[in-house]
């Protein structure tokens, strides 16, 4: 068990719909990382936010966004679903220390039919 | 364009001898190397990493050697055991303060019994 936990498990949704991804860092941790994974593609850097603030941004498209609270939990929104958004999500944690690995929870399985 | 390249789709070992996955990179801004392992349904799990100003990192049955001049990392496994057989994931994380990391597609190791 990393510690880091993702909501839901498994998401079925339609083009075009809207959602939010969950995710609950490690106890300790202030960074949250969102990744995805696609079928043919390995685990592409989405964003990273640190104690609250968006800390750096990969190739995540302008229909998504995320955002850290104040508990530290995090969300990722994905609008304007399209039938490519499908998906593994991952999320992941890491502490302050430079050689923090992180440490990922078991991703959200998105299916846009 | 990969930065970060598993060369070797898959990979399969006997029980017992040991299992050589290797990473190569081409971006000389990276200051950190790690290993992951991925079981299916679950998220990436942390096995071991390397700082760019070492050429060997060793944790129980499992080893990293890195060639900085060739840019080429590998990951040993010995002896390797059925519970070995995931996804690896090779990913290297940039100098500076966003520590973004950029993951090869993976290797998929087999140890047959």
């Amino acid at each position: 068990d990393s510690g880091v936990t993702q909501t839901p498990k498994h998401l079925i949704t339609a083009t075009g719909q809207r959602v939010t991804l969950r995710c609950s860092p490690r106890s300790g941790d202030l960074s949250v990382y969102w990744y995805q994974q696609s079928l043919d593609q390995g685990l592409q850097f989405l964003i990273h936010y640190y104690n609250g603030e968006e800390r750096a941004k990969g190739n995540i498209l302008e229909r998504f966004s995320a955002q850290q609270f104040p508990d530290l939990h995090s969300e990722l929104n994905l609008s304007s679903l399209e039938l490519g958004d499908s998906a593994l999500y991952f999320c992941a944690s890491s502490g302050q220390g430079s050689g923090s690995p992180l440490h990922f929870g078991n991703g959200t399985r998105l299916t846009v039919t | 364009d990969q930065q970060v390249k598993q060369n070797s789709p898959s990979l399969s070992v006997q029980e017992g001898r040991i299992s050589i996955l290797n990473c190569d990179y081409t971006n000389s801004m990276f200051d950190y190397f790690l290993w992951y392992k991925k079981y299916p349904a679950e998220g990436p799990t942390f096995l071991i990493s390397i700082s760019s100003i070492k050429d060997k990192n060793e944790d129980g049955r499992f080893t990293v050697f890195l060639n900085k001049s060739a840019k080429h990392l590998s990951l040993h496994i010995v002896p390797s055991q059925p519970g070995d057989s995931a996804v690896y994931f090779c990913a290297a994380r940039y100098a500076g303060n966003n520590r973004k990391l950029i993951w090869g597609l993976g290797t998929s190791l087999a140890v047959n019994p």
